[in-house]
């Protein structure tokens, strides 16, 4: 099946700091990539859907402005938690969608964390 | 609004036994999926369903979708412990943006 690449898979960041994470499509264009946040033993959360070109599309309660979205190429799109806090401390998961197949293609994750 | 309901939230079931997830979801798709997930780890693929009707079995695992009732059934039949894990259906938007609406999620935990 289809990869899709999330790096980094752990990061530690203190309080007031930008973080950035990665995915990747590796063997497919993705027309479309979904960001969405985990917390423990909960469901996934949507907080955007952003196309190439385009601006992301942002799901209510979600900040533009603290979760920046660029979705460059079509094989990478790019999550920046901006001035990162505690409360910010999750599990990311990016998914792209693309290439003729109905399937959602998920990045391995990335657990946050802002001390 | 597409919400997406699973039941139960949570099965303890001991080896050897057979047991259901349901999905219900609130309005029109016809496409369902159901991903795995094991602790600290992301979604891992299971089965994709594109129409009423349809039917698909990996191993102990078998998955259906009736369309009409809004409804997917996730069997599993002779557990084993391997098996142990987070299920979580999702429901295509039938509005073209590709987004996947989550279930709750299942949590399994199978005893020996």
């Amino acid at each position: 099946g289809a990869v899709v690449s999330q790096h980094p898979s752990r990061v530690i960041c203190k309080s007031g700091t930008s973080v950035k994470i990665e995915c990747r499509s590796l063997d497919f264009q993705a027309t479309t990539m979904f960001w969405y946040r985990q917390f423990p033993k909960q469901s996934l959360m949507l907080m955007a859907t952003s196309n190439e070109g385009s601006k992301a599309t942002y799901e209510q309660g979600v900040e533009k402005d603290k979760f920046l979205i660029n979705h460059a190429s079509l094989t990478l799109s790019t999550l920046t938690v901006t001035s990162a806090h505690p409360e910010d401390s999750s599990f990311y998961i990016c998914s792209a969608r693309g290439g003729g197949s109905y399937q959602a293609f998920f990045g391995q994750g990335t657990r946050l964390t802002v001390v | 609004e597409l919400k997406v309901e699973q039941n139960p939230l949570f099965l303890s079931m001991q080896e050897g036994k057979n047991y259901t997830i349901y999905c219900n979801y609130s309005t029109t798709s016809d496409r369902l999926y159901w991903y795995r997930q094991d602790p600290g780890k992301s979604l891992e693929s299971l089965f994709v369903l594109l129409s009423n009707g349809a039917v698909k079995q990996e191993g102990r695992l078998m998955a259906s979708l009736d369309t009409k009732a809004r409804l997917s059934t996730l069997h599993i039949t002779a557990a084993v412990h391997d098996l142990s894990a987070t299920y979580f259906c999702a429901v295509d938007s039938n509005f073209g943006n590709e987004k996947l609406t989550f279930g709750t999620g299942t949590r399994l935990t199978i005893i020996p």
